[in-house]
């Protein structure tokens, strides 16, 4: 069974820039959860979605936004990349969210922002 | 706001010992409770998790959870020197919640 599958693995971009980030959960699981890792403040909740809805939503600016389509996939986007969006981002599925079970994490993308 | 605490280490612990890892929460309410393991560059892999008080064991692992201390541990029996990471203890409160909350990790180094 293929775990989630994170594109691109890393990117780097500039200030001012956007991105858009992409996550495939494992076969059957609905939710679909995001999380930024960051040495300073180590792994921050971002949003959570299930059957194409945010159903939770982190401490982060507006910049940051996601949605889910029908087959589970999720994208997140950052706008207006700033310097301390740099950070790995990391995606997480479980059957149907809200801890009921527990979430598998992708490998990540590690963005780098010049 | 919700709180997860854990000792950032690093624990060294001799090959072959048993390794201690301990957490403390701050909101009463959570209901679910998570060990992942993270190698450097790596991304967190699950090794626990467990819902109700008392003990879980899975092999060389045992989870303990006391809810009315507000603490979780996680037990590494038989040491290995693979089993040098950074062991992060996670918590969700379930229903309307804002995901997983983290500890910020306990780097355990297994001397050989």
């Amino acid at each position: 069974k293929a775990g989630v599958t994170q594109t691109p693995r890393y990117l780097i971009k500039t200030r001012g820039q956007q991105v858009t980030l992409s996550c495939s959960p494992i076969s059957g699981h609905r939710s679909v959860s995001w999380y930024q890792q960051t040495p300073g403040q180590g792994l921050q909740f971002l949003f959570e979605y299930f059957s194409e809805t945010q159903r939770n939503k982190g401490n982060f600016p507006g910049r940051f936004s996601g949605r889910q389509f029908s087959n589970s996939r999720s994208e997140m986007n950052v706008s207006t990349l700033e310097l301390g969006d740099s950070a790995l981002y990391l995606c997480a599925s479980s059957l149907t969210g809200q801890g009921l079970q527990p979430q598998h994490f992708g490998d990540g993308t590690r963005l780098s922002i010049l | 706001q919700k709180e997860v605490e854990q000792n950032s280490g690093p624990l060294s612990v001799p090959e072959g010992a048993i390794a201690s890892l301990n957490c403390t929460y701050s909101d009463r309410g959570s209901q679910s409770f998570f060990w992942y393991r993270q190698y450097s560059g790596k991304s967190p892999e699950l090794i626990m998790f467990i819902y109700s008080n008392g003990d879980k064991e899975d092999g060389r692992f045992t989870a303990q959870l006391n809810k009315a201390s507000q603490y979780v541990s996680l037990l590494i029996r038989d040491s290995q020197p693979s089993d040098s990471a950074t062991y992060l203890c996670a918590v969700h409160s379930g229903g309307g919640a804002d995901g997983l909350t983290f500890g910020k990790g306990t780097h355990l180094i297994i001397q050989p």
